[in-house]
């Protein structure tokens, strides 16, 4: 039973195009955040909810838009595509805000072509 | 901006071999995260330290968090094939708002 469950595991797509990603938590955590590895394996946060409610946003070009329908889910829309936005996106979660240690998604890797 | 700067970032040694990944920073945490990345996953937490001069360990793997709180290393003895991954310190900013910051991480690979 996948703890943070994210889908597709691969997306390859034109650029201008709209995609989404999903995320899904069963932990019952309270936070849960958006990733941003690049080729370099850099990781840089983008945005973390804490129950439903933003609680950080990086900067971000305003084209990605997280959505919290509930605290087990959060997903992430990217409008306009752009080549630059290829990357593996990584959802996690966390049971407290800003203590502990994060649960990651196995990621998902967006090509932009 | 706080950072988190990892050495070496590459790392090819031989399966037995023994090494050492350092994290460090100008700055203090009240914590210090490890994390391992395999191909096509997502970071998994090792360990956490929390005291100065704090050491723990989980096998062939050991963990300290600097006297001061501002550096950690990583040794691992006997390197086997199974500990080849991206290793990635983390620590919490200081804005209280739960991000986690992570180090470039170090690419170990371990050949039989």
């Amino acid at each position: 039973d996948t703890a943070v469950s994210q889908t597709p595991k691969y997306l390859v797509t034109q650029m201008g195009n709209d995609k989404s990603i999903k995320c899904e938590q069963n932990l019952g955590h309270d936070t849960m955040y958006w990733y941003k590895q690049d080729s370099k394996k850099f990781l840089k946060i983008m945005f973390s909810y804490n129950n439903k409610e933003l609680i950080i946003n990086e900067t971000v070009p305003n084209r990605f838009s997280p959505k919290s329908p509930d605290k087990a889910h959060l997903n992430l829309h990217i409008n306009s595509l752009e080549l630059g936005d290829s990357a593996v996106y990584f959802c996690a979660s966390s049971q407290i805000q800003g203590t502990g240690g994060y649960t990651f998604g196995s990621g998902t890797r967006l090509t932009v072509v | 901006t706080q950072l988190l700067e990892q050495s070496p970032q590459f790392l090819s040694i031989q399966e037995g071999e023994n090494l050492t990944v350092y994290c460090n920073s100008s700055s203090v945490f009240s914590s210090l995260q490890w994390y391992r990345q395999e191909p096509g996953e997502g970071p998994v937490l090792l360990v956490t330290v929390v005291t100065g001069g704090e050491v723990k360990k989980l096998k062939r793997l050991t963990f300290q968090f600097g006297d001061a709180r501002k550096d950690s290393s990583l040794h691992i003895t006997a390197a086997q094939p199974g500990d080849t991954g991206l290793y990635l310190c983390a620590a919490y900013g200081s804005s209280n708002t739960g991000k986690l910051i992570f180090g470039q991480g170090t690419t170990l690979q371990v050949k039989p």
